[in-house]
């Protein structure tokens, strides 16, 4: 079955900090895979997407990496700002272009 | 920018009632979806239309009934509303293909009661 699955559920860090959010997959085959930022009460933005033959993607502070072989995926977050504040969504699209969503990180950043 | 809207953002209706929520998007995306998302769960597509009068089912339809008349606009309709369709519902477009960035609205909170 097609999964995403993202850890840890839930992440608390100190202003200026950087974290690293994580997310495995099962979906076979693969297109692509994003990073969406959800504010509490908002809609998901798009952060990231990238496909097979990335293995790195920058959007200001934030860096998603890929491994496709081990089926993997990371954001890091540098200096992290309370405007981080947020759910971080990792979506797998597979070669139909469905997209298999996992059910998100929580990021609280504290000064 | 308000790019993607929806209506009403918060809504409470009783089992049985019929709702609908509105999208409507300015950039003339051939794409538009509709997701709900559940605690404990990953958003889940309910309905999708590459263009106008075309739709199709996700992965949750039941119960529910799209059209798309105009291209900018994609409603859902809830016939009989039941507790179970409690949920924040996202409606998304996209200008091309799947592999393109979605663009999420702001989000419908159903309460059915």
């Amino acid at each position: 079955k097609n999964q995403v699955e993202q850890s840890p559920q839930s992440l608390i860090i100190l202003e200026g900090k950087n974290c690293t959010l994580q997310c495995n997959y099962t979906v076979s085959p693969f297109s692509n895979l994003r990073w969406y930022k959800q504010d509490t009460g908002r809609g998901p933005v798009s952060l990231t997407i990238m496909t097979f033959s990335e293995n790195t993607k920058s959007n200001g502070r934030y860096t998603a990496t890929l491994d496709a072989d081990t089926k993997q995926s990371s954001l890091h977050i540098t200096a992290s700002q309370l405007s981080d504040s947020a759910s971080y969504i990792c979506v797998v699209s597979d070669n139909t272009d469905k997209l298999i969503f996992g059910t998100g990180t929580r990021l609280q950043v504290f000064p | 920018d308000a790019g993607i809207t929806q209506s009403p953002r918060y809504k409470i209706t009783e089992t049985g009632r019929q709702v609908t929520l509105m999208c409507h998007q300015t950039w003339s995306h051939s794409y538009m979806f509709w997701y709900r998302q559940d605690l404990g769960h990953g958003l889940r597509l309910i309905y999708y239309s590459a263009a106008a009068d075309i739709t199709d089912k996700g992965e949750v339809p039941d119960g529910y009934v799209v059209s798309r008349s105009k291209t900018e606009n994609f409603p859902l309709t809830l016939e009989s509303a039941t507790r179970s369709q409690t949920s924040v519902y996202f409606c998304a477009s996209s200008d091309g293909s799947w592999g393109n960035t979605i663009y999420f609205g702001e989000g419908s909170w159903l309460t059915v009661v």
